[in-house]
């Protein structure tokens, strides 16, 4: 079946412009995550949706980035005011949340270059 | 907080070698356990898994690791890789509490090159 897919693939912005990245996450899995993966933070946790809960923040460097999942599926994460520390890739997952066994399935993700 | 640490950046090794790769994370509750592979140019992918039950676990491609609650780790063997095992491995880590959700943190990652 299909996987989790992001676009753009790739994305080169100028620094101060505001960028949006997109997830489509795997059909009915209830739960998706953004993570950034950069060279010298490694693969860092950014947010979480699940259901309809109010989602986890916790990850969010700075009120810069936001992200919304609309209808429990797609998700835009949305940096603003990009800087070059922004540049990274960001890697969107989704996992179905049952009781007990889970694991996250990974998209190709997005390079995202700030210059 | 947890978090993860992986003790070796790079490993080069030759054909049909032994590899094992450490993990070891830093919480005192229980965990789900992962390790994800990213060959060049592919995306991240699960190639094993611990929740609970019997501490060795085994996996795709012949990978297999063993949860030493004990010693808070998770090392990743394969008896005798292959050039195709060339790839980067993350170790990660769940906290099987409801206020860590079900985020992931990752270790470093571990750049293995096998030579042919």
């Amino acid at each position: 079946g299909a996987g989790v897919s992001q676009s753009p693939s790739n994305k080169v912005t100028e620094k101060g412009k505001d960028v949006e990245l997109r997830c489509d996450p795997i059909s009915g899995h209830t739960a998706l995550y953004w993570y950034r993966q950069s060279l010298g933070q490694g693969l860092e946790f950014l947010i979480y949706f699940q259901g309809n809960s109010a989602p986890d923040k916790s990850g969010l460097p700075s009120d810069r980035f936001s992200a919304e999942r609309t209808g429990g599926s797609v998700s835009t994460l949305t940096i603003q005011r990009t800087q070059q520390e922004d540049s990274a890739v960001y890697l969107c997952a989704s996992s179905f949340i049952s009781e007990g066994a889970y694991e996250q399935y990974f998209g190709p993700g997005t390079r995202l270059t700030v210059t | 907080a947890q978090s993860v640490s992986q003790h070796n950046h790079h490993v080069i090794l030759s054909e049909a070698a032994s590899l094992e790769l450490g993990c070891n994370y830093s919480y005192g509750g229980t965990v789900n356990l992962f390790w994800y592979v990213q060959y060049p140019g592919q995306h991240l992918q699960l190639l094993l898994k611990y929740f609970s039950g019997d501490p060795l676990v085994k996996g795709i491609k012949g990978f297999e690791a063993e949860f030493i609650k004990s010693k808070f780790s998770f090392n990743l063997r394969k008896p005798s890789v292959q050039w195709s095992d060339t790839a980067e491995y993350f170790c990660a880590v769940n906290a099987k509490i409801k206020a860590a959700g079900n985020k992931l943190t990752f270790g470093g990652g571990t750049r293995v090159l096998v030579k042919p």
